[in-house]
C-alpha cells in the first residue's frame, strides 16, 4: 500500500514564526502535492512538485514556500506564520508523470496547524 | 470563483436507503471527475472516478453519474450504511485544464442507523 506520512499531526505556533511541515511518500511517486483544506472551501491546491527540485506554484501560494531535494520528500514551509494560516494542511503524491488526470492522488493523515 | 461546487454542505440519511450527494462544474475543460471519501482526523482516500466519454460508472454500492450537457455529477450510495459517514469531496480535471485536480468544498454524509 501508499504510504503518504505527514511528520506532525498538530502544531500550535505563534505569529511569525517559522513552520516546517514535512512530507514523505514511499511509493517512488514522481508527483506531490500540498493542499490546505477550509470548511466549506474543500482543498485548495498551495504548491505541487513534478520532480527532484521543480516546484510549481497552485492556486493559493501566497505565504508559503516549498522544498524537495529528494523525490520521497516534500516539504512546505511558512516563512513567517499569520493566523490566517490556520488550517488543515494536506500532503499527497501520484504516480501519473503527466499530472494526476488518471485520478488518484494518495493523501498523508493530515496536518492541522493552529497560528496563535 | 469555485469551478467546483457542492451545494449542499451535509446530508442525512437512514441507514438502508440512498444517498445523493451533487456536485457541479463550470469549466468546460473538465474532462475526469472524481469522488474523494474524508473521516476525520484521515487524508482522504479516493472512492470512484469517470471519465467525460462516459455517462455512468459504478463500484458496488457506489455509482457515478455524468451529466456533461447539464455540468453536473453525482453519487449514489446504495444501501447507505452508517460506516459511510463521512466529507465527501468531488474533484475535476482536464488536460486542457492543466491537469489539476480542482476540489469542491465537500458535503458532509451523516447515516443513521
Amino acid at each position: 500500500d501508499v504510504k503518504v506520512t505527514q511528520s506532525s499531526r498538530y502544531l500550535v505556533k505563534r505569529t511569525g514564526e517559522k513552520v516546517f511541515l514535512e512530507c514523505v511518500q514511499d511509493m517512488d511517486h514522481e508527483n506531490m502535492f500540498w493542499y490546505r483544506q477550509d470548511p466549506g472551501l474543500g482543498l485548495r491546491l498551495i504548491y505541487f512538485s513534478y520532480d527532484v527540485k521543480m516546484k510549481e506554484k497552485g492556486d493559493i501560494p501566497e505565504g508559503y514556500s516549498v522544498s524537495r531535494e529528494k523525490k520521497e520528500r516534500f516539504s512546505l514551509i511558512l516563512e513567517s506564520a499569520s493566523t490566517n494560516q490556520t488550517s488543515m494542511y494536506l500532503c499527497a503524491s501520484s504516480l501519473d508523470p503527466s499530472g494526476p488526470n488518471t485520478g488518484e492522488l494518495f493523501f498523508g493523515e493530515g496536518s492541522r496547524l493552529t497560528v496563535l | 470563483d469555485q469551478q467546483v461546487k457542492q451545494n449542499s454542505p451535509s446530508l442525512s440519511v437512514q441507514e438502508g436507503r440512498i444517498s445523493i450527494l451533487n456536485c457541479d462544474y463550470t469549466n468546460s475543460m473538465f474532462d475526469y471527475f472524481l469522488w474523494y471519501k474524508k473521516y476525520p482526523a484521515e487524508g482522504p482516500t479516493f472512492l470512484i472516478s469517470i471519465s467525460s466519454i462516459k455517462d455512468k460508472n459504478e463500484d458496488g454500492r457506489f455509482t457515478v453519474f455524468l451529466n456533461k450537457s447539464a455540468k453536473h455529477l453525482s453519487l449514489h450510495i446504495v444501501p447507505s450504511q452508517p460506516g459511510d459517514s463521512a466529507v465527501y469531496f468531488c474533484a475535476a480535471s482536464g488536460e486542457n485544464a492543466g491537469n489539476m485536480l480542482t476540489f469542491g468544498g465537500g458535503t458532509r454524509l451523516m447515516v443513521k442507523p
